[in-house]
């Protein structure tokens, strides 16, 4: 079956602007993260999504981001006032129920604030 | 809740060497501990995982070990290859919010 996707793959914004980043778990997985992975770097995590239980938002890095999830399928992680330091792939993953299942992650948005 | 460190952050050998990434864990209560490779510009694939049940697993040139009494678990690679370089993430659950939590990350570079 399909793997999670995310959208855009790129998108380029200019700073001050509010950006809308897409992704599609995985058909029935419960499960599903934000990361966010600057160049080089490793995986930051940002929130977390299980169930119908209230999300982890522990890592989102200011108010700025926030996300949500519809109908418990697919997840829009929205920045506003983009900064040029949000510039980075942001990484969506999915897994089933449990916390000791794999994570399958999608291709990734990279954003570039300019 | 759960803290991954993860050692070293490069990693650098020849053709044929062999390659021990080490992680280390806070959760005592943690049962799953998976390895993921993500290469140059492609997303993170899970690689092998093991479960706190066994103390070692192995898929043909990788293997991971765990020890739990030392909160520490492994990924040792054999006769390493230029295409094994990427970077490599350890994680291990929080139970607490029933998620995984990731290391850092190790760069590693093999060279012909």
């Amino acid at each position: 079956g399909a793997g999670v996707s995310q959208s855009p793959s790129n998108k380029v914004t200019e700073k001050g602007k509010d950006v809308e980043l897409r992704c599609d778990p995985i058909s029935g997985h419960t499960a599903l993260y934000w990361y966010r992975q600057s160049l080089g770097q490793g995986l930051e995590f940002l929130i977390y999504f299980q169930g119908n239980s209230a999300p982890d938002k522990s890592g989102l890095p200011s108010d700025r981001f926030s996300a949500e999830r519809t109908g418990g399928s697919v997840s829009t992680l929205t920045i506003q006032r983009t900064q040029q330091e949000d510039s980075a792939v942001y990484l969506c993953a999915s897994s089933s129920a449990l916390s000791y299942n794999e994570q399958f992650f999608g291709p990734g948005t990279r954003l570039t604030v300019l | 809740g759960e803290n991954v460190e993860q050692h070293p952050s490069t990693l650098s050998v020849q053709e044929g060497d062999s390659a021990v990434i080490k992680c280390t864990y806070s959760d005592s209560a943690s049962n799953y501990f998976p390895w993921y490779k993500q290469e140059l510009g492609k997303r993170p694939q899970l690689i092998i995982d093991i479960r706190s049940n066994v103390g070692e697993k192995k898929d043909q040139r990788i293997a991971v070990t765990l020890n739990k009494t030392a909160k520490h678990f492994s990924l040792h690679i054999t006769e390493t290859q230029p295409e094994d370089s990427a970077v490599y993430f350890c994680a291990a659950e929080d139970t607490g919010f029933q998620k995984l939590v990731f290391g850092t990350g190790t760069r590693l570079l093999v060279s012909p």
